[in-house]
């Protein structure tokens, strides 16, 4: 079963910020927060990860609450592009043989 | 960075027929990859642990007799749909771990069984 929950949907005009909210009650000290999006008919596409502080990269800002029970995904200036269907999933990091479940991810639309 | 590739991207075959789709990372060695299904407008569904020279392992409901998984090499694994039916069409979907780094996935295959 996956371990965390996200809305179904979420729409965002163009050009502002699109933050996706997960919930992931039930992780553990050693999982990782993961996000992932997927354009219809791609295989999943790595965007951000982290442990327990807020992270930042070319894409995205990784958002992590203090007690690690939810996280939000921030796109700072949402394009076109951004459409897609987002996953956050939790993982060991130092376990790449450990399998991986997924939700149902929050379907983003980005209006012009 | 890495990259998980994945062959064919689409592929049509007859009814009763088997399919074979190949999955490799190109720049790293993966001891364990994931097979993943997924139907129009749903999430990824885990299939199976596919693990270099021991046999896969697979999930509830997944016939291992119809979805045979090899992984004969550090960098190759396979997935055969045996005697396809319509109602394995799909689209499939690879992925792979470099060490102890983030999950990387292949561009799928769509699978149309007529």
């Amino acid at each position: 079963d996956a371990k965390t929950t996200q809305p179904p949907s979420m729409d965002c005009a163009e050009g502002r910020a699109a933050n996706l909210p997960c919930n992931h009650s039930t992780i553990s000290g050693n999982e990782y927060v993961y996000w992932y999006r997927q354009i219809h008919s791609q295989g999943p596409q790595y965007i951000i990860h982290g442990l327990k502080n807020n992270e930042t990269n070319e894409m995205a800002s990784l958002i992590i609450t203090e007690d690690r029970k939810s996280s939000t995904l921030i796109l700072p200036h949402a394009t076109l592009r951004d459409t897609a269907v987002y996953y956050c999933i939790v993982r060991p990091q130092l376990g790449g043989y450990q399998k991986v479940t997924f939700g149902t991810g929050t379907k983003l639309q980005v209006i012009p | 960075g890495a990259v998980v590739s994945q062959h064919p991207s689409r592929v049509i075959c007859k009814s009763g027929t088997s399919v074979k789709i190949e999955c490799r990372s190109l720049d790293f060695q993966a001891t364990t990859m994931f097979w993943y299904r997924q139907f129009p407008k749903q999430s990824l569904m885990l299939m199976a642990t596919s693990n270099e020279g021991s046999k896969a392992t697979y999930e509830q409901g997944v016939e291992k007799d119809k979805f045979l998984i090899n992984h004969a090499s550090l960098t190759l694994s396979t997935l055969t749909v045996t005697s396809a039916h319509p109602e394995d069409s799909s689209f499939y979907i690879c992925s792979a771990s470099r060490g102890h780094e983030k999950l990387f996935f292949g561009s799928g295959t769509q699978l149309s069984v007529l």
